[in-house]
């Protein structure tokens, strides 16, 4: 499996502000995915990161509240924008290595506190 | 809407016995089921998966059992030890590489 890391590991921020979320992979990887995982609930995907396009957002998420970024195969970033006390949540990018298997692997999470 | 379902938040096993978490689903359109461990302050780590295809598929310690008509898995440790301690997440394909997770059971094993 990949080596995922993040930045920051954890941040508390104001209300109203924006924070940028990286994602480093040790190898090129086709597909990278952004989940949030707010207390108590299930891990939920924001949107599939795509290299050289516009991402792709799932139901309920926006471009304006989350743009993503994804320059090449091993690099991408979230912005959690206008942030409110609701965004307070774990931010995790995941990976998925091979065509047809469905299996990703996870970075270690970002935790973020809005106060 | 909660397709994927985790109804035991935690559960309690001794040391040396086996470990049995449930996940059921909602969507007969999920094809395929994966497990995923959590330890704090760690993201999920994927541990096995099971194509709809298939009614079983077994890893060293793990297992995990697929009943399509009751739209139910589970996964089984055995024997469990004290470093399987951890929350367990079910997750199943929605679509293209989409996952839907359930909500996870926080396995404790006592020595």
């Amino acid at each position: 499996s990949a080596v995922i890391s993040q930045k920051p590991s954890r941040d508390i921020c104001q209300r109203g502000t924006s924070l940028t979320i990286q994602c480093q992979v040790d190898s090129q990887v086709t597909m990278m995915f952004w989940y949030r995982q707010q207390p108590g609930q299930s891990l939920t995907l924001i949107a599939t990161a795509n290299q050289g396009s516009e991402a792709t957002y799932e139901s309920g998420f926006v471009i304006d509240k989350f743009p993503i970024s994804r320059p090449n195969l091993t690099f991408s970033t979230l912005t959690v924008s206008n942030m409110s006390p609701e965004d307070s949540s774990i931010y995790l990018c995941s990976v998925g290595r091979l065509a047809g298997s469905y299996e990703q692997y996870f970075g270690p999470g970002t935790r973020l506190t809005v106060t | 809407d909660q397709q994927v379902k985790q109804n035991s938040p935690s559960l309690s096993v001794q040391e040396g016995r086996i470990s049995i978490l449930n996940c059921d689903y909602t969507n007969s359109m999920f094809d395929y089921f994966l497990w995923y461990k959590k330890y704090p302050a760690e993201g999920p780590t994927f541990l096995i998966s099971i194509s709809s295809i298939k009614d079983k598929n077994e890893d060293g310690r793990f297992t995990v059992f697929l009943n399509k008509s009751a739209k139910h898995l589970s996964l089984h440790i055995v024997p469990s030890q004290p470093g399987d301690s951890a929350v367990y997440f079910c997750a199943a394909r929605r679509s293209g590489y989409a996952l839907n997770f359930g909500k996870g059971t926080s396995l404790l094993v006592t020595p």
